[in-house]
């Protein structure tokens, strides 16, 4: 069974600070690795995709990812209250021919003024 | 920009109705999806489809079914609502790639079964 960890929160941070949401996963064999955000009452959408160890940057967000340990993250630079939201972590093997992600539970991230 | 539109945002029936929730995406895309949403439970997936005519068992398809005749459009269907199925249902489109593919998600449709 493939399954993702991620700290249901609510993670609280004020404005201009940095958030850091974290995202454990089972499966050694995961190639992709995906970063959602949900705005309460709306549906999921794409911010982030890595694949490789290392950073990813764009913009004020930046994905880490350590495949050795198994383990994801994302980064908020300057945060604003405008991303309060749930944040889904989602990996894939797409290597087996397997063309479902396995998400997260999701982290709720609240930006206070 | 990818589109994914659904049917209805918000839907209410009565116990024993057949529900139609329909999903149609613009981007020629491969795959899609069915999901449902529930608080504390996460995304659960009820059905995907990798082809027009094929469709394939999610974690939860018990008491849903599914049919895909064109590329774009994707259907679940609802045989025989019942409250427990009250819910967010989501569907998602996505490409194929050798590295894996990100979903792009409709608006949702908020579904009561009274």
């Amino acid at each position: 069974q493939k399954e993702v960890e991620q700290n249901s929160g609510p993670l609280s941070v004020p404005e201009g600070a940095i958030a850091s949401l974290n995202c454990t996963y089972s499966d050694r064999g995961s190639q992709s690795f995906f970063w959602y955000r949900q705005y309460s009452g709306k549906s999921p959408e794409l911010i982030m995709s890595i694949y490789s160890n290392g950073d990813k940057e764009d913009g004020r967000f930046t994905a880490q990812l350590n495949k050795a340990s198994q383990y994801v993250s994302l980064l908020i630079r300057d945060s604003q209250p405008s991303d309060s939201a749930t944040y889904l972590c989602a990996f894939q093997d797409a290597s087996g021919g397997s063309y479902i992600p396995t998400f997260g539970r999701g982290t709720s991230l609240i930006v206070h003024p | 920009d990818v589109k994914v539109t659904q049917s209805s945002r918000y839907l209410v029936k009565r116990t024993g109705e057949k529900v139609f929730l329909e999903c149609v995406q613009d981007m020629d895309h491969e795959n899609m999806f069915w999901y449902r949403q529930d608080p504390g439970l996460g995304l659960r997936l009820i059905y995907f489809s990798y082809d027009v005519k094929m469709k394939e068992k999610g974690d939860i398809p018990e008491g849903y079914s599914v049919s895909r005749e064109k590329k774009e459009r994707f259907s679940l269907i609802l045989e025989s609502a019942s409250t427990n199925q009250t819910s967010m249902y989501l569907c998602a489109s996505a490409t194929t790639s050798l590295v894996g593919h990100e979903q792009f998600f409709g608006p949702g449709t908020r579904l009561t079964v009274l």
